[in-house]
């Protein structure tokens, strides 16, 4: 089956400093990426939609400054959270999708801790 | 938006025992996804559905696109069943391109 890998799978850093997450489509082309975030006993929640080639779609509320993503190649997509604060502690996921394919393959996550 | 609520939140049960998790969504949607995630946080696939049935194993995932509503199954639980169970739908109606919405999900645990 498909899978999707990211990088890292845990990560803590100082408060202020960029930290960047790397999901990546193992087997498969994937057009377009997502990148989903879970805080703690919450549901996950969409927050970009990444299309290779193209800029990322933001949901509302989430600042595209303070998350920047690229797609650059269709096995790779990045989320740079830039200038982390504690309140960005939480868990993200990214899930992919190959071509008019509706299923979507999920990375097994990050946890990110902004002390 | 659609918006997707599940049911229960929390469940447990004995080891053996046959498990219904619930699911309905607001508006007409391509396919749902029911999804599982461990302790570590992890999430794994269960199933995408758009219409009847679907079997995997122990697990069986029904939907009924006209009453927006969708089951999960497991059958004779065993304790590593226990884990939260989750279904998404894609945002938007139709929506198969989407992003998707989730329900809060199903903390199920199944004791020996």
């Amino acid at each position: 089956g498909a899978v999707v890998s990211q990088h890292p799978s845990r990560v803590i850093c100082k408060s202020g400093t960029s930290v960047k997450i790397e999901c990546r489509s193992l087997d498969f082309q994937a057009t377009t990426m997502f990148w989903y975030r879970q805080f703690p006993k919450k549901s996950l929640m969409l927050m970009a939609t990444s299309n290779e080639g193209s800029k990322a779609t933001y949901e509302q509320g989430v600042e595209k400054d303070k998350f920047l993503i690229n797609h650059a190649s269709l096995t790779l997509s990045t989320l740079t959270v830039t200038s982390a604060h504690p309140e960005d502690s939480s868990f993200y996921i990214c899930s992919a999708r190959a071509g008019l394919v509706n299923e979507q393959f999920f990375g097994p996550g990050t946890r990110l801790t902004v002390l | 938006k659609n918006e997707v609520e599940q049911s229960p939140q929390n469940l447990t049960a004995q080891e053996g025992e046959f498990i219904t998790i619930n699911c309905s969504y607001s508006v007409g949607i391509s396919a749902l996804h029911w999804l599982q995630q461990h302790p570590g946080g992890g999430i794994v696939s269960l199933f995408m559905l758009s219409s009847g049935k679907k079997k995997h194993g122990r697990l069986i995932a029904t939907i009924n696109i006209q009453e927006k509503h969708s089951s999960l199954h497991i059958t004779a639980s065993h304790p590593r069943d226990s884990a939260v169970y989750i279904c998404a739908a894609p945002l938007f109606q139709g929506g198969g391109a989407d992003g998707l919405t989730f329900g809060k999900g199903t903390h199920l645990i199944i004791q020996p």
